[in-house]
């Protein structure tokens, strides 16, 4: 199984400034039959479901603000949001889907200093 | 616009089955996409149950294969969840989704359910 760690585990940020959570595969994700990673980032805000917000390690839903941004390969992936807003407060997960059993991290939650 | 809404027991007892149904509207199972169970213990990270295609092809969670089973109605345009032999380890909101790409289980999530809390306790 492909385990999934998110760091850090909680993350303090001041409006306005940058936030940068990782997330690292035990394996690569990196699909061969489209040199995509199959990893994607999702916000989570308390009583709601997950929001799908950047698959593809890279590709913004439909919706989501551009401050948000996915990078990374193989193993090693980011999320950044480039300007925290107040709305932005959440806890963010990363999930592989490149094999079953598909797998999430354990999250990191995302507050405002 | 697709929606999914969960429905089902919010209190079974240990060693028993929980049953869960997800009803989609906004779109038929039939014409495609792979639908799946997430679920996430309070206050905890997430858990992939399962998939299911309107086929009745299904992919599992190896660690809770022995004991689930998701199933597929077209005809009433819902998907079923069983767990069998519940503990309180089974305690979560459970959620139903679909799965992104049309025929291809190996993507996201993107439309989600609410989520139902399920309790396991005598």
């Amino acid at each position: 199984d492909i385990v999934m760690t998110q760091s850090p585990d909680s993350l303090a940020v001041s409006l306005g400034e940058r936030a940068t959570i990782n997330c690292k595969s035990s394996q690569s994700v990196l699909y061969s039959s489209n040199n995509k990673n199959s990893l994607a980032w999702y916000q989570q805000k308390p009583g709601q479901p997950p929001k799908l917000f950047i698959y593809w390690a890279s590709t913004r839903e439909s919706g989501v603000p551009d401050r948000f941004s996915g990078s990374g390969s193989g193993t090693d992936f980011t999320l950044t949001i480039s300007s925290l807003q107040a709305e932005d407060v959440a806890v963010y997960y990363c999930q592989q889907y490149y094999t079953t059993p598909y797998s999430f991290g354990q999250g990191t939650k995302l507050e405002i200093k | 616009q697709v929606q999914l809404q969960e429905s089902g027991p919010g209190l079974v007892k240990p060693s028993e089955t929980l049953s869960l149904t997800c009803t989609v509207s906004g779109y038929s199972i039939s014409s495609g996409y792979y639908w799946g169970w997430i679920r996430q213990p309070p206050g905890k990270g997430l858990e992939w149950i399962g998939n299911i295609y309107h086929s009745g092809s299904t992919y599992y969670n190896p660690s809770l294969k022995s004991r689930v089973t998701i199933s597929v109605d077209t005809s009433k345009n819902q998907f079923s969840l069983k767990l069998s032999s519940v503990t309180a380890a089974d305690t979560a909101v459970y959620y139903c989704a679909r799965v992104s790409c049309h025929s291809d289980t190996n993507c996201p999530p993107d439309y989600w359910g609410q989520g139902t809390l399920v309790t396991v306790s005598s």
